[in-house]
């Protein structure tokens, strides 16, 4: 069983710039969630997305976006970076179904952003 | 809203020092609270899901409980390899399964 994997694992930006970040969700999940961690801070809820749409949002403006792929890999999508975008940005796969297990978040390692 | 607080923010153990670790939570409606562990520079990696109040877990050196206000990470007899920083999320009824997470305590064991 593959677990949640992201790319890039670094990656440096200057204010103004367009990002993309990538995720593989767990073998058998089939919804994705973003979360951002600033530094100190617990993760915080950017969106999910089930069955290829976006199925909740928390407080985060417009020029974070995203997709999800039929084989529900996902991208995170920043445009016009901000300094306070730094941080380190987690994808989560769950299985929105029912069974055990159903709606436990499996992370993967983290994209850590950095805005210059 | 739903919010979690976490204290204390930082703890600092002797090897084999047992301790707790507090989460108290407000949220509308609970489908589940949720214990993480996050290592320095990586993802957060699930614990344990606790549903009812009363309801306990446990794996290894650690036992989590639940209230209807807040949870307890208990952390019996540490060692260096526990030290990291711990995560409680709440997970509402409603909706989409999200989590709101607290800040963590970060816990130091030293051998």
């Amino acid at each position: 069983e593959t677990g949640v994997t992201q790319s890039p694992t670094h990656l440096i930006k200057t204010r103004g710039q367009q990002v993309t970040l990538r995720c593989s969700s767990q073998s058998g999940h089939n919804t994705v969630s973003w979360y951002q961690q600033a530094l100190g801070q617990g993760p915080q809820f950017i969106f999910q997305y089930y069955r290829e749409e976006e199925n909740g949002r928390g407080n985060f403006p417009p020029r974070f976006s995203g997709l999800q792929f039929p084989n529900y890999s996902s991208e995170l999508n920043v445009n016009a970076l901000e300094l306070d975008d730094s941080a380190l940005y987690l994808c989560a796969s769950s299985q929105k179904t029912g069974g055990p297990g159903a709606n436990v978040l499996t992370f993967g390692a983290g994209s850590r952003l950095t805005v210059l | 809203e739903d919010q979690v607080t976490q204290s204390p923010e930082a703890l600092r153990l002797q090897e084999g020092e047992s301790s707790s670790l507090n989460c108290s939570y407000t949220v509308s409606g609970l489908r589940g609270l949720f214990w993480y562990r996050q290592d320095p520079g990586k993802g957060p990696e699930f614990l344990f899901t606790l549903y009812s109040a009363g309801e306990e877990k446990e794996k290894e050196r650690l036992k989590a409980t639940l209230t209807k206000k807040e949870s307890f990470l208990h952390i019996t007899a540490p060692k260096p390899e526990d030290s990291a920083t711990y995560l409680c999320a709440v997970q509402p009824n409603s909706g989409y399964s999200t989590l709101t997470f607290g800040k963590g305590t970060m816990l130091l064991v030293s051998p």
